[in-house]
C-alpha cells in the first residue's frame, strides 16, 4: 500500500517568506509526527498529532512554526517569516496508533532558505 | 542532558563481517522503547529493530540484533554478515513511556567495503 508522502520534495524560499509543507500519512494511521533534520544532525522532534489534536508541541522552535491536521489525515507544517536557520529536511512520520513502535517515515521535504 | 549518545561518527566494515554500532541512553522512566533506523543516501528513514525496556530477550530481525544491556543503559545494534547495501547512516532513538516522540542520537555513518 501507499506509504507516507510529503510535498514538495524540495523548496527554496527567500528569507522572510512563509512556507507550507504537507504530509499525507498512511491511510488509517491516527498518530502523526513532524521532525526536522539539519545538515549532519540527527532528527529533532517538532510536534505530534493524535487525530486532529496536538498533545505535544514541545519541539516547535519558535512561534513562527505552526502545524495543523485536518480530517485525521493530512497535516500541514507552516513556517512564517523563514530564516536561514530554518533550512533543513522536514520529515513526517505516521503510526497506526499512539505509542506504537511502528513509525513510518516519509521521504522528507528539503527546505532551503536563501 | 543528552538522552541518546552515539559516539561513533563513522565506522568501516568489510563485506560479510559483523559490525556493532554503539548507543547509550539516559532516562529515569522505567518504561521506554529503543529503536534503530537506517537512513540511506536517498534520505528515507527505515525502521530496523525495536526493544522494549521490559523485554526479557534481545530483539532480533534477520541480520539485525539489538544487544540490550539495561544496567549499562546501552542498546547496541549488531549487523551480521554485512552487505554493500548496508552502507548508510544509522540512528538510535528512544521513546520514554509517558511521551510519544522519539529522541534521536546524532547517528553513525557505516561504510561497507568489498
Amino acid at each position: 500500500g501507499a506509504g507516507v508522502s510529503q510535498s514538495p520534495s524540495n523548496k527554496v524560499t527567500e528569507k522572510g517568506k512563509d512556507v507550507e509543507l504537507r504530509c499525507d500519512p498512511i491511510s488509517g494511521h491516527t498518530a502523526l509526527y513532524w521532525y526536522r533534520q539539519s545538515l549532519g544532525q540527527g532528527l529533532e522532534f517538532l510536534i505530534y498529532f493524535q487525530g486532529n489534536s496536538a498533545p505535544d508541541k514541545s519541539g516547535l522552535p519558535s512561534d513562527r512554526f505552526s502545524a495543523e491536521r485536518t480530517g485525521g489525515s493530512v497535516s500541514t507544517l507552516t513556517i512564517q517569516r523563514t530564516q536561514q536557520e530554518d533550512s533543513a529536511v522536514y520529515l513526517c512520520a505516521s503510526s497506526p496508533r499512539r505509542a506504537s513502535y511502528e513509525q513510518y517515515f516519509g521521504p522528507g521535504t528539503r527546505l532551503t532558505v536563501t | 542532558a543528552q538522552k541518546i549518545t552515539q559516539t561513533q561518527p563513522g565506522m568501516f566494515v568489510q563485506e560479510k563481517e559483523a559490525v556493532t554500532l554503539d548507543c547509550t541512553y539516559d532516562t529515569s522512566d522505567p518504561s521506554y522503547g529503543l529503536f534503530w533506523y537506517k537512513q540511506p543516501s536517498s534520505g528515507e528513514m527505515i525502521f530496523l529493530i525495536y526493544q522494549g525496556s521490559y523485554d526479557q530477550q534481545n530483539a532480533t530481525e534477520g541480520r539485525y540484533s539489538l544487544n540490550f544491556q539495561k544496567a549499562r543503559k546501552s542498546a547496541n545494534l549488531v549487523i551480521s554478515a554485512s552487505q554493500l547495501g548496508d552502507s548508510a547512516m544509522y540512528f538510535c532513538a528512544m521513546r520514554e513511556g509517558r511521551t510519544d516522540k522519539l529522541i534521536f542520537g546524532t547517528g553513525t555513518r557505516l561504510q561497507v567495503f568489498p
